[in-house]
């Protein structure tokens, strides 16, 4: 168990929906990272933020977003979901140097229908 | 622009029997970070070592050992007598400490699926 949570566990929703994803980061950790695994992709980097505020973008559509929160949750907006959102969305969370050692959720299954 | 590279897409092995996944990374950095994760049929990624620039020794940790060579800039991963436990994908990954050169992410290769049967 790494210490990171991740709610729900898996997700099916139809296409233009929008769903949230929520994150809790390992007690003490002040980076969130989220990430999208699908087939094709592979593991992709999306967005981080570190103690509120976000630091990093990777290839974060425009209909997805992010936010944490003080008591540092996180939270995963994608909005006007297509077929090619289907994936596994990890949570990671780190320390706070860009190099610490990411700890990773179990994981979100999101199937868009 | 950083790069991970595991070329071996799928290796299938009998129990017991070493197995070696490749992991051969590219940077212009000087001081990075390289990882192993494990991702098992239930989906998790469980992390599993973590390697500095500088510290070119070989860990070894039970039937796990790791080569790091930055001569040929590879990190690679051997499993001693395996078991039917290891198979999993396996990841290794990439991220530097460029002093504000940008926001370092980790980078992933595209995994090696390691099958392990009895």
């Amino acid at each position: 168990d790494s210490g990171v949570t991740q709610t729900p566990k898996h997700l099916i929703t139809a296409t233009g929906q929008r769903v949230t994803l929520r994150c809790s980061p390992r007690s003490g950790d002040l980076s969130v990272y989220w990430y999208q695994q699908s087939l094709d992709q592979g593991l992709q980097f999306l967005i981080q933020y570190y103690n509120g505020e976000e630091r990093a973008k990777g290839n974060i559509l425009e209909r997805f977003s992010a936010q944490q929160f003080p008591d540092l949750h996180s939270e995963l907006n994608l909005s006007s979901l297509e077929l090619g959102d289907s994936a596994l969305y990890f949570c990671a969370s780190s320390a706070w140097r860009r190099t610490d050692t990411q700890y990773f959720g179990p994981g979100t299954r999101l199937t868009v229908l | 622009a950083q790069k991970v590279t595991q070329a071996q897409t799928e290796i299938s092995v009998v129990e017991k029997e070493d197995v070696t996944l490749d992991c051969v990374y590219e940077t212009r950095d000087t001081t990075y970070y390289l990882f192993w994760y494990k991702q098992p049929p239930s989906g998790e990624l469980v992390f599993l070592i973590r390697r500095n620039s500088f510290d070119e020794q070989n860990e070894i940790s039970g039937r796990y050992s790791w080569n790091f060579q930055k001569s040929t800039s590879s990190f690679n991963f051997t499993i001693t007598a395996s078991q039917v436990v290891d198979s999993a994908v396996y990841f290794c990954a990439l991220t530097t400490a460029e002093a504000d050169s940008g926001y370092s992410t980790l980078t992933f290769g595209k995994g090696t699926m390691l099958l392990v049967s009895p």
